[in-house]
This record gives structure tokens, sequence and C-alpha cells, in this order.
């Protein structure tokens, strides 16, 4: 059964502190993303990496950074921890090729407080 | 940019009921169109996607779904909906590599 899991479902964290969000995929997939999910805006794509070390923006990296050291993991990082950051984050990997499905971890539920 | 929108942000619907959910794209000259459900507290599953071919796409859970492209539209159907249907519906259209969402649908099915 392929599977995408984060490492956490749920994180409460206070303002400014340095969080990481880790996702690790068992599928040999090529791409990893990162996506934000707020109620009526749908999933927002924060960063994707299509190989090791590589990763390009997505459409709201601002206070996010990301890491690929080995290509089954992908963390997300937030520098300082605002407020606007609470939000639901989900990583999801696929292979190569425009058509190909993308499979979804469960999600961690992030709050800062 | 390709971008997709979902024209409903709520359907309530009772159960044994038929149901639309309703997606446009902006076009292009080749497209992939996905449908996605997510399940309370869960991750997004794939429900069904259009490559090529015929444009009627039969996908899990007695779902399908209908590309038409002089509408630029890929609407999501259910004949006959169950209680365990209740979720949320994201239509997503891919892009160099990447899957570019829609707002997301909340169809709620009521006894």
């Amino acid at each position: 059964d392929v599977k995408v899991t984060q490492s956490s479902r749920y994180l409460v964290k206070r303002t400014g502190e340095k969080v990481f969000l880790e996702c690790v995929q068992d599928m040999d997939h090529e791409n990893m993303f990162w996506y934000r999910q707020d109620p009526g805006l749908g999933l927002r794509l924060i960063y994707f990496s299509y190989d090791v070390k590589m990763k390009e923006k997505g459409d709201i990296p601002e206070g996010y950074s990301v890491s690929r050291e080995k290509k089954e993991r992908f963390s997300l990082i937030l520098e300082s921890a605002s407020t606007n950051q609470t939000s639901m984050y989900l990583c999801a990997s696929s292979g190569v090729g425009e058509g190909t499905e993308a499979f979804f971890g469960q999600g961690t539920r992030l709050t800062v407080v | 940019a390709q971008s997709v929108t979902q024209l409903d942000s709520q359907v309530p619907v009772f159960e044994e009921a038929p149901v639309e959910l309703r997606c446009n794209y902006s076009s292009s000259v080749s497209v992939y169109l996905f449908w996605y459900v997510q399940y309370p507290n869960q991750g997004l599953q794939l429900l069904l996607k259009y490559l090529s071919g015929s444009t009627l796409v039969k996908g899990i859970n007695g779902f399908e779904a209908e590309f038409n492209k002089s509408q630029t539209s890929f609407h999501l159907r259910k004949p006959s909906v169950h209680i365990s249907d209740t979720a949320e519906y994201f239509c997503a259209v891919a892009q160099g590599g990447k899957l570019i969402f829609g707002q997301g649908t909340e169809l709620s099915v009521k006894p």
C-alpha cells in the first residue's frame, strides 16, 4: 500500500518559533509537494521539488523554506511562525509525467498561538 | 498559467438524489484534469482523471465526470449519492508537473 506519511497530525506552536513539518514517501517518487489548505481557498502550493536538493517556489512561498536531502523526505520549515500560518498543511508526492496521480499524506493541522 | 474554478462552495443534497459538482478550467492546448475527494480528517485521494480519449471518465465509488472542451468544463456527477459521500471535493489541472487546485466543494448528503 503506497504511503505518504506526515510526522504530526496536530501541532501547536508559539509565535516566533522555528517549525519543522516532515514528510516521507515510500513510492520512490521524484516529485514532492507542500500545499496549504484554508477554507474557501482550496489547496495552494507552497514549494515543490523535482529531485534531491532541488526546490522551486510555488504560489505562496513567503515565510516558508524547504529541504530535500534524501529522495524520500521533504521538509517544510517555518522560519519564524506567525498566527497567519495557522492552517492545514498537506504533503504530496508523484512520479514523473504530467498526468501522473499525486498521493497525499493525512495532513498536519498547525496552530500558531 | 492554468486556473480552476469550482462554481459551488457548498452543495447540500438528500440521500439517493443525483448530484453534479461543477468545475471550469482555463483554456489550454492540452489539459489533464483530476477530481480528488477529502473525507473528514483525511488527506486527498484520487476519484478520477482525464488525460485524453473518451470525454466521459468513470472513477471510484460510482462517480463520473465529463470533459467538455468547448465549455472548458469538467463536471463531476453521481446518479445516486450516499451519506458516506459527504466530503470535500477538489477539481485540479496539471501544469508543469504540479497540480493547480480549485477552491473545493463541500458535498453534504442528508438522510
